[in-house]
Order: C-alpha cells, then sequence, then structure tokens
C-alpha cells in the first residue's frame, strides 16, 4: 500500500564513512526526486531523474551520488560522510501527465546523523 | 531566481476556528504551480493544496482553501474549523512548469501551526 517509501528511516553515522540512503515508489511515476531539510526545516532539492536521467542536479557536494537503476527507484550514495550533512533526506515522486501532474508525492524521509 | 517567504515563523489558533497563513513569492515566470504542504510531528510530508496559476478559480480542499492573488503574487492558506490534527509545520511551496519532465519545488521558511483545545 505504500507509496513512496524509503530505507533506513534513521541512519546514524561516523564521520568519514559512506552511507546509502535507498527510495522506491509503487506510483507508476516517471519523475523521482532527493530533498534535504536541514536543522531549521529549510527544505531544498538536490537531484530529479525523469525516466532515470538526471534532470536536475542543484550545488550539491560530488561527495553526493544519485543513481537510478529504474523508473521506480532513486537512491542516494553518499561518501566521507561530513558532520554538516546530518540533516532529514527527502525521496519524493511526481507524473508527469494527468490530472495530478506536476504534484509531488514525498516519502517518510530519513534522520541521517553524522556524529 | 523564485524566492517563497513565509512571513509568520509561528502561529495558534482555538480548535474550531478559522486561522489564515500567508506566503507570498518572487518570480517573473507565467506559467507556474503553487503549493501548501503540511508536516506534522511525525516528518511526514503532506500535500494540502495545490494551485494552477493560469486558473483564476482559487483551489479548495474540504476546510482548506487559498486566496491566490496572481498580481500581487500571494498565496495564503485559510483553514476553517481548526481541528487538533492541523498542528503541523505548513510549507508553501513553487514550482515553475516545465512540461512532461516535473521540476524542483522551492519552499518557504515554514510556518508552524499549533491548534489549541
Amino acid at each position: 500500500d505504500t507509496a513512496v517509501s524509503q530505507t533506513p528511516k534513521y541512519l546514524v553515522t561516523q564521520m568519514g564513512n559512506d552511507k546509502s540512503i535507498k527510495c522506491e515508489q509503487n506510483l507508476g511515476h516517471d519523475t523521482m526526486y532527493w530533498y534535504k531539510q536541514d536543522s531549521k526545516k529549510f527544505l531544498k532539492i538536490m537531484f530529479s531523474y525523469n525516466n532515470k536521467e538526471l534532470i536536475i542536479n542543484e550545488t550539491v557536494p560530488n561527495r553526493f551520488s544519485p543513481k537510478s537503476p529504474d523508473k521506480a527507484h532513486l537512491n542516494l550514495h553518499i561518501n566521507s560522510l561530513e558532520l554538516g550533512d546530518s540533516a532529514v533526506y527527502f525521496c519524493a515522486s511526481s507524473p508527469t501527465s494527468g490530472r495530478a501532474s506536476e504534484t509531488q508525492y514525498f516519502g517518510p524521509g530519513t534522520r541521517l546523523l553524522v556524529l | 531566481a523564485q524566492t517563497v517567504t513565509q512571513s509568520q515563523p509561528e502561529m495558534s489558533v482555538q480548535e474550531a476556528e478559522t486561522v489564515t497563513l500567508s506566503c507570498t513569492y518572487d518570480t517573473s515566470e507565467n506559467n507556474y504551480y503553487l503549493f501548501w504542504y503540511k508536516q506534522p510531528p511525525s516528518r511526514q510530508m503532506i500535500l494540502v493544496i495545490r494551485q494552477e496559476a493560469y486558473k483564476q478559480q482559487n483551489a479548495t480542499e474540504n476546510r482548506f482553501s487559498v486566496n491566490f492573488q496572481k498580481a500581487a503574487k500571494s498565496f495564503s492558506l485559510k483553514i476553517s474549523d481548526s481541528q487538533l490534527g492541523d498542528t503541523a509545520m505548513y510549507f508553501c511551496a513553487f514550482m515553475k512548469h516545465r512540461g512532461n519532465q516535473g521540476g524542483k519545488l522551492i519552499f518557504g521558511q515554514g510556518t508552524e501551526l499549533s491548534v489549541k483545545p
């Protein structure tokens, strides 16, 4: 029944480690996104993929690498984690046609804490 | 570049009363979308309402309605008959129309709404 799911929901790790967050949507949407919500709750887009192609790449350190193996999945890999990477990361997806086109539906978020 | 401003960091309302959350935005685009999202303590981002800029009629969803003033670049959210479950952070967001490729949401800073019994 889940629409947009993310794993894990919580991630605690040490500085310098590499970690991945996975996202899956079962809505049949063509476009998927990653957003970052900082400690002041400000939300900002990081990446967007449309049919497995990268279409939005905001100013994000190249330690962050998204990967979309298929339309339903968009994973986020982070190398050499830093304290400033601590945040909540949201995955979202949207259809590109139909009545709800361009409306983004969010996953539950992954809270990342870097120690 | 587009910006979205929510000038009320916190608001409170008594249960069953009406409250209006403000949002203004800046853009030179003519074709775009505006959204209100709700984020309760559970952290989930929930779509409340959406407005297409080309539509003059204000969007409504049950107890939620907007006052969209395109010339003034204003997009306020009215919540009628407030319920305890409406307690949440509310985000206003702008998105430029990008055809069939989706687009990035530009969010305001959020308004923390508390509904008091």
